[in-house]
């Protein structure tokens, strides 16, 4: 079973520094694909970010790249030049790329609250 | 612009009460998903469709009744509720579930305060 530890019920980070929110996972499947969302007040989640196990490199996205350390089972979302509209919940998730149930389930985080300060 | 839409965004609703939220992706998907997200918890799964047919059911009480009459609508009928049920419901979908399925697209929620 796969389980997603955030370990950070909030941060603080002052508008145009750099954040890092952490995100650590417990998985026995070799293919998998992790994920962050983004959660404004609003209650949408907002896809930003995707990894594959097999990927080589970090993803990045714009402002937001993904540390992908595989051995440590670490996958840390980085937000670059932080925005006032950045302020949202954040969270990790993970899907076993090889699941057969067609189930195609997502398993997340408890989320991290990001706030950024004038 | 999200490419799903829910309907009710806010509904408070008694425990005697029958009533269905709806979700409607515009996004030619052909998998529908149902979350619960209740205060300090990881989303929970609800429901899964995959081309119109129920592929998951993670264990929700009856009291929750999903439907899916194609493969752009959801809906998620409820009676009998508990006030623990007051949670944001979350609607998403994405590409071909049954093959790992792509990123899931989300819906804006539906807030919902059982009294």
């Amino acid at each position: 079973a796969q389980k997603i530890t955030q370990t950070q019920p909030g941060m603080f980070v002052q508008e145009k520094e750099a954040v890092t929110l952490d995100c650590t996972y417990d998985t026995s499947d070799q293919s998998y694909g992790l994920f962050w969302y983004k959660q404004p007040s609003s209650g949408e989640m907002i896809f930003l970010i995707y990894q594959g196990s097999y990927d080589e490199q970090n993803a990045t996205e714009g402002r937001y790249s993904l540390n992908f350390q595989k051995a440590r089972k670490s996958a840390n979302l980085v937000i670059s030049a932080s925005q006032l509209g950045d302020s949202a919940m954040y969270f990790c998730a993970m899907r076993d790329l090889a699941d057969q149930t067609g189930a195609n389930n997502l398993f997340f985080g408890t989320g991290t609250r990001l706030t950024v300060i004038p | 612009e999200t490419g799903v839409t829910q309907t009710p965004r806010h509904l408070v609703m008694g425990m005697t009460n029958k009533k269905s939220l709806k979700c409607e992706q515009h996004l030619g998907h052909n998998a529908m998903y149902w979350y619960k997200q209740s205060a300090k918890k990881p989303l929970e799964l609800m429901f899964v469709y995959s081309l119109e047919e129920r592929v998951e059911n993670n264990s929700v009480p009856s009291r929750f009744s999903p439907e899916c009459p194609n493969s752009s609508h959801l809906f998620l009928h409820l009676h009998t509720l508990q006030p623990e049920d007051s949670a944001l419901y979350l609607c998403a979908s994405s590409q071909d579930a049954a093959r790992g399925g792509g990123n899931q697209y989300f819906g804006p929620g539906t807030r919902l305060l059982v009294l």
